[in-house]
């Protein structure tokens, strides 16, 4: 069965580095979005993106993030200069987009745990 | 903005009982999903639903689409260990940006 796959798993950094979580999204899916989820909380939106252009971002996806699709098969979130609340777990999640309904089943990876320190 | 709250926050049950809970929002969605989280893994889809009153099976897990738009419902027949996890339900409204419930943790004991 076709899965978003992340990289990598567990990511630890310095506070004010950059970071670049990877995502390879189901190879036939046109949505994609990254979520995220400080632990013992509840996921939280971050970003969606479709036809190489964010369609929506929440109030937490700042200036210091970004996304891209550089290639057919990856999707990226960057982190210019990570502070000690970006510390979370991160989803990659990707969707159809076959009609309007089915874009709401969004499919997520396994995360990418980032650690600042 | 947007809130979902489930209930319970947790459940700790019996292997074999049935399990059911729920989810409440002060504003409506059009679309409800409920997903299953494993400890340390992303969120596996269980059930989608899209309309008002829609009541949709998978397995043991049926789910409902409130009336009012603004509730659903999980339930779990016939529990068995590997139902142990965090449940979430999500919703979205006229967007594919989904906000999620706070959880439900449930245990199963054997």
């Amino acid at each position: 069965e076709p899965e978003v796959t992340q990289t990598p798993s567990h990511q630890v950094t310095q506070m004010g580095q950059e970071v670049i979580l990877r995502c390879v999204p189901i190879s036939n899916h046109l949505y994609f979005y990254w979520y995220r989820q400080i632990l013992g909380q509840k996921v939280e939106f971050l970003v969606s993106f479709y036809n190489n252009e964010i369609s929506e971002k929440s109030e937490i996806f700042d200036d210091q993030f970004s996304v891209e699709r550089p290639d057919g098969s990856n999707f990226t979130l960057k982190i210019r200069s990570t502070k000690l609340e970006d510390s979370a777990m991160y989803f990659c999640a990707s969707a159809s987009g076959r009609d309007a309904f089915i874009s709401n089943e969004q499919f997520f990876g396994p995360g990418t745990r980032l650690t600042v320190l | 903005g947007q809130q979902l709250n489930q209930s319970p926050q947790s459940m700790f049950i019996q292997e074999g009982e049935d399990v059911s809970m729920n989810c409440t929002s002060s504003s409506i969605f059009n679309t409800w999903l409920w997903y299953k989280q494993d400890p340390g893994e992303g969120p596996v889809l269980l059930i989608a639903l899209y309309k008002a009153g829609e009541l949709t099976s998978n397995g043991r897990l049926t789910a409902q689409f409130g009336i009012t738009r603004k509730d659903s419902f999980l339930n779990i027949s016939a529990s068995i260990p590997s139902d142990v996890g965090i449940y979430f339900c999500a919703g979205s409204y006229n967007t594919d940006k989904l906000i999620f419930g706070t959880g439900t943790r449930l245990q199963v004991f054997p």
